[in-house]
């Protein structure tokens, strides 16, 4: 079972917009991640929000959690057709010790130039 | 420096054969995690790895999946009796240190099909 929930599952935009994406989660977690899947290749780890943050910053991205909400933000700005990928969010449980990461169905961006 | 590989990156299975696709994650990675991806889905986690011990298996969906990591470095995980349900792409990811706030590097995958 999948735990994060994305929004919107696809997004389509012009080269040099914002885009953001929304993931809502259910359970009480450490940290929240987010990963980048290009078309036939792996999981690209993009940027890890703690617990205990409420935004983070790195290059074109901006990442803000709300514990109290369950929910986290992803925004691109100044998109680029590079860009387009599908974006999953990725949350670790609070409790239990388990290593694991639960991911949501992703969000599709298509950027077209 | 090498990232975590994969292989085969592909393969086809008739149904009821047995696989094993192999992960060799960046030297030195404690922790090791097997997940499954279905088409148009976010990942699964299978099992975790910290060295050569499987702490947790929970993930796998049946007793025809095992996996194994003997000398704490290079990972198996082996299907038996494959059925069609068990297309999808296979993702090996490792982590330097033990814990979740460690970030996860990711292979490609292997994309199994069954027919």
């Amino acid at each position: 079972s999948q735990q994060g929930e994305e929004d919107p599952q696809a997004l389509s935009i012009q080269e040099g917009e914002n885009a953001t994406m929304n993931c809502s989660y259910k359970t009480s977690i450490n940290n929240l991640q987010w990963y980048r899947q290009n078309s036939g290749r792996g999981l690209v780890h993009l940027i890890l929000i703690r617990s205990n943050e409420r935004e983070k910053h790195s290059g074109r991205l901006r990442v803000t959690l709300d514990t109290s909400k369950k929910s986290s933000s992803l925004l691109i700005t100044a998109s680029r057709a590079a860009d387009t990928a599908s974006y999953f969010c990725a949350t670790d449980a609070e409790q239990g010790g388990s290593e694991k990461l639960v991911f949501g169905k992703g969000t599709k961006l298509t950027v077209n130039p | 420096g090498a990232g975590v590989s994969q292989s085969p990156r592909y393969k086809v299975a008739k149904r009821g054969q047995d696989v094993a696709l192999r992960c060799d994650p960046i030297s030195g990675h404690v922790s090791l995690f097997w997940y499954q991806q279905a088409l148009g889905q976010g990942p699964e986690f299978l099992t975790y790895f910290q060295n050569e011990a499987q702490l947790d298996k929970s993930g796998l969906p049946s007793d025809r999946f095992f996996a194994e990591r003997p000398e704490g470095s290079v990972s198996t995980l082996k299907i038996q009796r494959t059925q069609q349900e068990d297309s999808a792409v296979y993702l090996c990811a490792s982590s330097l240190f033990r814990g979740v706030r460690y970030e996860q590097y990711f292979g490609p995958g292997t994309r199994l099909t069954v027919t």
